[in-house]
């Protein structure tokens, strides 16, 4: 049973340019929920993505957009590139008829690096 | 505002025991989290504690007093592997969105 997959691992980007990346949600969870985490702290929510809708969002600048598929796959772009968007790029998946123990499972995520 | 807080960083022997404390402060209260991360690697689950008391998982056990907004994580008889960032999440809503700690991390010494 695979779990949460993403891709690419990393990317080099420059300033100014665009990325996509990718989350393949695990098997039987519909739900996507992005998020970014810089060196040294904690994830930050970026936003959630249930039924091909933005369901949530945190406070990231409207450069961040995301899409749902109808597989439940997910993909995070990230336009104008600034140096401060450098992180790792953490991609969850759970279930939308969210139980109250019902746990987010982790992507190894994506380490976007903006130069 | 919204708060959540937990030490920097924790050194402990193996085989020992350590306790990881975290305070919150949100707008909403729908369940706490632990996550294990080692460097380079996804937060993998650890514990949930939705009511106030004890949750006990093998070596690792979980605290929570909603009232006084903490919680702690203890992890007993250390060992080599256990070595990684410790993440304390609340979820202030029943959509799953979590608001995470900065993490600590805890580093054990032969």
């Amino acid at each position: 049973d695979a779990g949460v997959t993403q891709s690419p691992t990393h990317l080099i980007k420059t300033r100014g340019q665009q990325v996509t990346l990718r989350c393949s949600p695990k098997s039987g969870h519909d739900t996507v929920s992005w998020y970014q985490q810089a060196l040294g702290q904690g994830p930050q929510f970026i936003f959630q993505y249930y039924e091909e809708e933005e369901r949530q969002r945190g406070n990231f600048p409207d450069r961040f957009s995301g899409h749902q598929f109808p597989n439940y796959s997910s993909e995070l772009n990230v336009n104008a590139l600034l140096l401060g968007d450098s992180a790792l790029y953490l991609c969850a998946s759970s279930l939308g008829t969210l139980a109250t123990n019902e746990k987010l499972f982790f992507g190894s995520g994506t380490q976007l690096s903006v130069l | 505002g919204q708060n959540i807080d937990q030490p920097t960083e924790m050194t402990a022997t193996e085989g020992a025991i350590v306790q990881i404390n975290c305070t919150y402060q949100t707008s909403g209260f729908n369940g706490l989290f632990w996550y294990q991360q080692h460097a380079g690697e996804a937060p993998t689950f650890l514990s949930y504690n939705v009511l106030d008391g004890l949750e006990e998982k093998g070596r690792f056990s979980s605290f929570l007093s909603r009232s006084k907004g903490y919680s702690y994580l203890l992890l007993k008889e250390l060992q080599m592997k256990d070595s990684a960032s410790y993440l304390c999440a609340v979820r202030s809503d029943s959509w799953g969105k979590l608001q995470f700690g900065a993490g600590t991390q805890v580093v054990v010494t032969p």
